[in-house]
C-alpha cells in the first residue's frame, strides 16, 4: 500500500497566489522526495528532504518535513499557470526505491 | 545523456499475449525501477533493482517479469496479458552517493490491453 498521501487531492487557485500541499505518511522514513508530473508525461524530481531536516528552499519551492508527526508540506510560492500539474510526494525508508502517493491536482486559472 | 527512454510509447495488446517494455538509462545508475500509474492510484511499484543480476519485487509484481543483466537496461516482461494491466508504465533510476538523490524518470509507456 502507499505510504505517502496528499491532501487536498485537487487544488484550483489563481495565478499569483500561493499553493500549499501536505503529506502524511505512516512509517518511519529515511526521506521525503516530492515530484511534479504534467499531464502525459513523466514524473520530474523537484526537492528532496532528509528525516534530519526541518525545513528546505528551491527557488520557489518550500518544503517542511515533521517527523514527530510524519507529515511534510510543499509550498509554491507566487504561482504561474505552468505550475499547473499533479504533484506526488514519495517516501523512502532504506530501500532506495521511494513509495509514492496518489497526488495532488494543481490548476493555476492565468 | 539520453536521461532514461522507454520503448514503445504506445501498445496495444490482447488478452494472452506477452511483450516486453523496454527502459534504458545512459547515467550509470545503479538503481532501476518499474511502476505503474494508474487513475486515481499514484504509482505502484512493480519491481526493482539495485544492481546488475540483482531484482526485487515491489507492491505489484503478479502478472510481471524482470531482469538485471546490465547496468543500463531493465526490461520488464508481461507474461499473458489481462485488461487490469491496462496502465501506464514508468521506468526509473537512481544512485547513491551516501544517500538517494531522487529518481530519474523516463516518459513512460502506455498499454491498452484488450
Amino acid at each position: 500500500s502507499q505510504q505517502g498521501e496528499e491532501d487536498p487531492q485537487a487544488l484550483s487557485i489563481q495565478e499569483g497566489e500561493n499553493a500549499t500541499m501536505n503529506c502524511s505518511y505512516k512509517t518511519s522514513i529515511n526521506n521525503l522526495q516530492w515530484y511534479r508530473q504534467n499531464s502525459g508525461r513523466g514524473l520530474v524530481h523537484l526537492i528532496l528532504i532528509r528525516s534530519n531536516e526541518r525545513e528546505k528552499h528551491s527557488g520557489r519551492l518550500r518544503v517542511t518535513l515533521d517527523t514527530s508527526k510524519k507529515s511534510s508540506s510543499l509550498l509554491i510560492t507566487a504561482s504561474r499557470a505552468a505550475d499547473t500539474a499533479s504533484y506526488f510526494c514519495a517516501t523512502e525508508e532504506g530501500s532506495y526505491i521511494p513509495t509514492f502517493g496518489r497526488g495532488t491536482s494543481l490548476i493555476v486559472h492565468p | 545523456n539520453a536521461g532514461v527512454t522507454q520503448t514503445p510509447k504506445f501498445q496495444v495488446l490482447k488478452t494472452g499475449q506477452s511483450m516486453t517494455l523496454q527502459c534504458a538509462q545512459d547515467m550509470n545508475h545503479e538503481y532501476m525501477s518499474w511502476y505503474r500509474q494508474d487513475p486515481g492510484m499514484g504509482l505502484r511499484l512493480i519491481h526493482y533493482s539495485v544492481g546488475a543480476g540483482i531484482t526485487d519485487q515491489g507492491e505489484v509484481p503478479n502478472g510481471y517479469n524482470v531482469s538485471r543483466s546490465t547496468t543500463e537496461d531493465f526490461p520488464l516482461r508481461l507474461l499473458s496479458a489481462a485488461p487490469s494491466q491496462t496502465s501506464v508504465y514508468f521506468c526509473a533510476s537512481s544512485y547513491s552517493s551516501g544517500t538517494t538523490i531522487g529518481q530519474f524518470f523516463g516518459p513512460g509507456t502506455r498499454l491498452t490491453v484488450l
